[in-house]
C-alpha cells in the first residue's frame, strides 16, 4: 500500500530532551517535507526537501532540523524541544511535474513537551 | 507565494451541494489550486487539482474563473461523513521555490 510513515504517533517528553520523529514514503516520491498544524493556524511548512540531500526552510523552520540521506525518509529532528513546539506534526510527500502538489499525508504525530 | 482565504466555517444538510470558495488574488501564471479534507486528528487527504475552467473527478467539481484569482470546489449532495475540515492550497507545480503554504481551512459542518 502507497503510504507516508511516521512514527512515533503519540510522544511525551521534557524540555531539552533531543528527539526525533521518523517519515518514510514507499512511492519514490521526490519531494517530502513537514507541517505543523496548532489550533487556529491551520497547517504550517517546517521544512522541505526535492530531493536527495537538498532541503529548505518552510514557514516556521526555528528550532527543527531536517536531513534527507535516503530518497524514503526525512526525519524531523527537535535538537533542544521547547513547551512551544507542542503541536501535531505532519509529514507529506509527492511526485515532481504536474502532480507535484498532490501531496500524501503521513497520520500525524503528536508531541507534547512538558 | 500566493496567499488564500477561505470562510471559516460552513453549515449545510444532508443531501445540500456545497460550494467552498477559496480567494487566491496573486496567483503566478503557473501555480496550481489544489484542495484537501481533513478529518479530526488525520493527515489531509487530497480532493481535486485544477489550473483553469473546470476539473471534475467521483467526489467533487473545482471552478475555476478566467482569472485564477478564485477557486470553488462544489461537494454534490453532501452526507454526514462529510463534515471536515477543507484546503485551500495554491503553489507552484514543480518550478521554482517548493515552499507550500496552506490557508486556514473552511470548517464544514453537515447536519442531518
Amino acid at each position: 500500500e502507497a503510504q507516508v510513515t511516521q512514527n512515533p504517533r503519540y510522544l511525551i517528553t521534557v524540555t531539552g530532551k533531543k528527539l526525533t520523529v521518523t517519515c518514510s514514503q514507499n512511492m519514490n516520491h521526490e519531494y517530502m517535507s513537514w507541517y505543523r498544524q496548532d489550533p487556529g493556524l491551520g497547517l504550517r511548512q517546517i521544512y522541505y526537501s526535492m530531493n536527495v540531500e537538498v532541503t529548505d526552510k518552510g514557514d516556521v523552520p526555528e528550532g527543527y532540523k531536517v536531513s534527507r540521506k535516503e530518497k524514503r525518509n526525512f526525519p524531523l529532528i527537535l535538537e533542544s524541544p521547547s513547551p512551544n513546539q507542542t503541536s501535531l506534526y505532519f509529514c507529506a510527500s509527492s511526485l515532481r511535474g504536474v502532480e507535484a502538489n498532490v501531496l500524501t499525508f503521513g497520520a500525524g504525530s503528536r508531541l507534547t513537551v512538558l | 507565494l500566493a496567499k488564500t482565504t477561505q470562510p471559516i466555517s460552513m453549515d449545510s444538510y444532508e443531501g445540500q451541494e456545497v460550494n467552498i470558495t477559496c480567494s487566491h488574488n496573486n496567483i503566478a501564471t503557473n501555480d496550481y489550486i489544489t484542495w484537501y479534507q481533513q478529518f479530526p486528528s488525520q493527515g489531509p487527504r487530497f480532493i481535486i487539482q485544477g489550473y483553469k475552467t473546470k476539473v471534475t473527478n467521483e467526489v467533487a467539481s473545482l471552478f475555476i474563473p478566467a482569472d485564477r484569482k478564485s477557486s470553488t470546489l462544489s461537494l454534490p449532495r453532501v452526507s454526514l461523513s462529510d463534515t471536515a475540515v477543507y484546503y485551500c492550497l495554491v503553489g507552484q507545480g514543480d518550478t521554482g521555490r517548493r515552499a507550500l503554504t496552506f490557508g486556514s481551512g473552511t470548517r464544514l459542518q453537515v447536519q442531518p
